[in-house]
């Protein structure tokens, strides 16, 4: 299976800092169709899972632009340009490349 | 609005049995990928199992294979998953999800425990 591992587990932030949660694999996440099936998820104390980013950098619909990811083949990297009150919580990687998808273990964002 | 609805948990003994279902609405169903995902009591995610459109094509991890049973009905806009085999370490909050998690259901509570 492919192993996911976030840095660092724990992330606390000042309101209007940047933030910056790194993702790696123990794999290559170029599936057999060409793409990256790499996806961010945040998910606030009590709810479910909402997914951020989908294929490394793509946003979904709605997500501020304050959150953006980049990165290839094994190295990942989410980022939040200025952190606000409302993005507390666990941020979860997650590869779709290869079966068994896989998360990493998740990173909890506390302000300061 | 495109939603999902999961059903069908609760407490049970080890080595006993639940069906979860998960109820959607607001888009076609029967075009996507769908998946089960849980988690266990303070710890991280899990992709349990996932099935292709017309369900002849399931996956599972390694840790439920030869006891859940991932189906869907296309007609009826769900999909289920059968658990057998029930264990101590199956408690969690499970998930339905659409594709690769653009979409998540508010989950339902599975606790096995004698």
């Amino acid at each position: 299976d492919v192993v996911m591992t976030q840095s660092p587990l724990s992330l606390p932030v000042t309101l209007g800092q940047p933030a910056s949660i790194s993702c790696r694999s123990s794999q290559s996440l170029v599936s057999g169709d060409g793409s990256t099936y790499l996806n961010w998820f945040q998910q606030r104390p009590g709810q479910s899972p909402r997914r951020l980013i989908y294929q490394v950098s793509n946003r979904e619909s709605g997500v501020p632009d304050r959150f953006s990811g980049s990165g290839s083949g094994t190295d990942f990297t989410l980022k939040i340009s200025r952190v606000e009150a409302e993005d507390v919580g666990v941020y979860h990687c997650m590869q779709g490349s290869h079966w068994p998808w896989t998360f990493g273990q998740g990173t909890k964002v506390e302000i300061k | 609005e495109v939603q999902l609805v999961e059903s069908g948990g609760g407490l049970v003994q080890p080595g006993g049995s639940l069906r979860l279902s998960c109820a959607a609405s607001g888009f076609t169903f029967s075009a996507y990928w769908m998946s089960w995902v849980r988690q266990a009591p303070g710890k991280g995610l899990e992709w349990v199992a996932n099935m292709n459109l017309d369900g002849n094509e399931k996956y599972y991890v390694d840790s439920v294979k030869g006891r859940f049973t991932i189906s869907r009905d296309n007609a009826k806009n769900s999909l289920y998953l059968q658990m057998n085999s029930l264990r101590v370490e199956d408690t969690a909050v499970y998930y339905c999800s659409r594709r690769r998690g653009d979409i998540w259901g508010q989950g339902t509570v599975v606790t096995v425990s004698s």
